[in-house]
């Protein structure tokens, strides 16, 4: 049973459309990263949601954690090439524990 | 500064035969963890740790060892190879604990034939 569920799977879009992806679970976090992977690399984490409710913006990225703890969502505004990659969200459970979803897989068409 | 440093990338092993996964971080983090990464399964958490001498299982531990003797290195041993352990592994570490940013390395892809 997969602890976070990503979705969609793929998504492709033209240059300068905008998108979401979600990251949804049962479980509450202490806390939720977002991160990318690109072909033949680790992961690089984006950013990391604490607190329930909070908004983080990174450049065209914004990222939102659920007032419960138990999802997030990413947008990205105008989407280019260079925001083609996996998408990863990540919630940790307690302090050992890092659980990953299976991402979010986008592709920024120019 | 390094990060964290895998070897080797690719390795192709015989069923059967046995192997470590070396590895590296030079960051002075406390945290450390494998994972592999198979289509359609996501990262899953094979083996963590949590400082020098203390190692527990993640969700996947079956067919590996891990041993934590310097704060630096965290290798990962296939006991006896199997079809399929084929997969990319990661190694990552936090500063302390997993809700502190994780550094990955570049990955070891493994095939066992």
């Amino acid at each position: 049973t997969q602890l976070l569920e990503q979705s969609p799977q793929f998504l492709s879009i033209q240059e300068g459309e905008n998108l979401t992806v979600y990251c949804n679970s049962s479980s509450v976090f202490s806390s939720l990263q977002w991160y990318r992977q690109e072909p033949g690399e680790g992961p690089v984490l984006l950013v990391t949601v604490v607190t329930g409710g909070e908004v983080k913006k990174l450049k065209r990225l914004t990222f939102q954690f659920g007032d419960a703890r138990k999802d997030s969502s990413l947008h990205i505004t105008a989407a280019q090439p260079g925001d083609t990659g996996l998408y990863l969200c990540a919630g940790a459970r307690g302090n050992n524990r890092l659980a990953f979803g299976k991402g979010n897989q986008v592709v920024v068409i120019p | 500064n390094a990060g964290v440093t895998q070897t080797p990338k690719f390795q192709v092993l015989k069923t059967g035969q046995s192997m470590t996964l070396q590895c590296a971080q030079d960051m002075n983090h406390e945290y450390m963890s494998w994972y592999r990464q198979d289509p359609g399964m996501g990262l899953r958490l094979i083996h963590y740790s949590v400082g020098a001498g203390i190692t527990d299982q993640g969700e996947v531990p079956n067919g590996y060892n891990v041993s934590r003797s310097t704060t630096e290195d965290f290798p990962l041993r296939l006991l006896s190879a199997a079809p399929s352990q084929t997969s990319v592994y990661f190694c990552a570490s936090s500063y302390r604990d997993m809700n502190t940013e994780a550094f990955f390395g570049q990955g070891t892809r493994l095939t066992v034939v």
